[in-house]
C-alpha cells in the first residue's frame, strides 16, 4: 500500500488560513487522495478527496501537486472547532483488486489558538 | 438515518473473557470495516467485509473474529481478551469499493482489558 507522510503537529491562529501538507511520493495513477479528521473522543469524519484536480467543498479545499506526489489540505478560516487530527490517506486497489485496506497513518494534530 | 451505530460505548473486561462489539449501519452500504486506535496513534485496520458472507483480514487481525451475515451488521468478536486489546474500536462503512468512495465512521467503543 502506498504510504503518506505528514507533520506530527501544526499550530494556527483562529480565523487564519491553515495549510496541512501531505507527501505521497509512491502514489499510483489510480490512487485517490482522501482527507479525514478526528475530533477529540469522536470517530473520524470525511473532509475531502481528489484525484488530479484541485477540489473545493464547504469544509475545505484540496490542492494536488501536478506530479501528484504531494497535496495540501486548506482550511480557509480556522476555528476552534477545527482543532483535530487530520489524516491524509491514499485509496487505491491492492494486488488482489480490492480497495478495502484503507490505511491510516498517525496524522497531523492541528492546534488552533484563539 | 442513524448512520453507523456501535454498541456498547464503554466496556471493561477481565483477562480471558470474551465479548462481541456490535456495529450496524442503515445506509445499505456493502463495505464495512473494523479499526482499532491505541492512545496517541492512528487507526489500524482489523478486518473488513465487502458484502454479506465475505470478510478479509486487515493489518492486525490476531485475537479477533468477524462475521457478516447481513448487509447491515458487522460484529467483532474477542474470544480471549488480553490487555493488549485495550483500545478504542471504530466501525466504518462505505457504499462501494470505488476508490473515490468515502467512509462513514461510528462513534467508537472504548474497551479496557484488566
Amino acid at each position: 500500500d502506498a504510504k503518506t507522510t505528514q507533520p506530527n503537529s501544526m499550530e494556527s491562529n483562529e480565523e487564519e488560513p491553515v495549510h496541512l501538507p501531505c507527501n505521497h511520493s509512491t502514489i499510483s495513477g489510480t490512487d485517490y487522495i482522501h482527507w479525514y479528521r478526528q475530533l477529540p473522543s469522536q470517530g473520524p469524519e470525511y473532509v475531502i478527496h481528489g484525484l488530479t484536480s484541485n477540489v473545493n467543498n464547504r469544509m475545505a479545499s484540496l490542492a494536488i501537486a501536478e506530479d501528484r506526489k504531494s497535496s495540501t489540505l486548506i482550511l480557509h478560516r480556522a476555528t476552534l472547532r477545527d482543532a483535530a487530527v487530520y489524516y491524509c490517506i491514499l485509496r487505491g486497489f491492492d494486488g488482489s483488486g480490492n480497495t478495502g485496506k484503507l490505511i491510516f497513518g498517525q496524522g497531523t494534530t492541528l492546534q488552533v489558538k484563539p | 438515518n442513524a448512520g453507523v451505530t456501535q454498541t456498547p460505548k464503554f466496556r471493561i473486561l477481565k483477562i480471558g473473557q470474551s465479548m462481541t462489539l456490535q456495529c450496524t449501519q442503515d445506509m445499505n452500504h456493502n463495505y464495512m470495516y473494523w479499526y482499532r486506535q491505541d492512545p496517541g496513534m492512528g487507526l489500524k485496520l482489523i478486518y473488513y467485509s465487502v458484502g454479506a458472507g465475505i470478510t478479509d483480514k486487515g493489518e492486525v487481525p490476531n485475537g479477533y473474529n468477524v462475521s457478516r451475515s447481513t448487509t447491515e451488521d458487522f460484529p467483532l468478536r474477542l474470544e480471549l481478551a488480553a490487555p493488549s486489546q485495550t483500545s478504542v474500536y471504530f466501525c466504518a462503512s462505505s457504499y462501494s469499493y470505488a476508490t473515490n468512495e468515502k467512509l462513514f465512521f461510528g462513534s467508537g467503543t472504548q474497551l479496557s482489558v484488566l
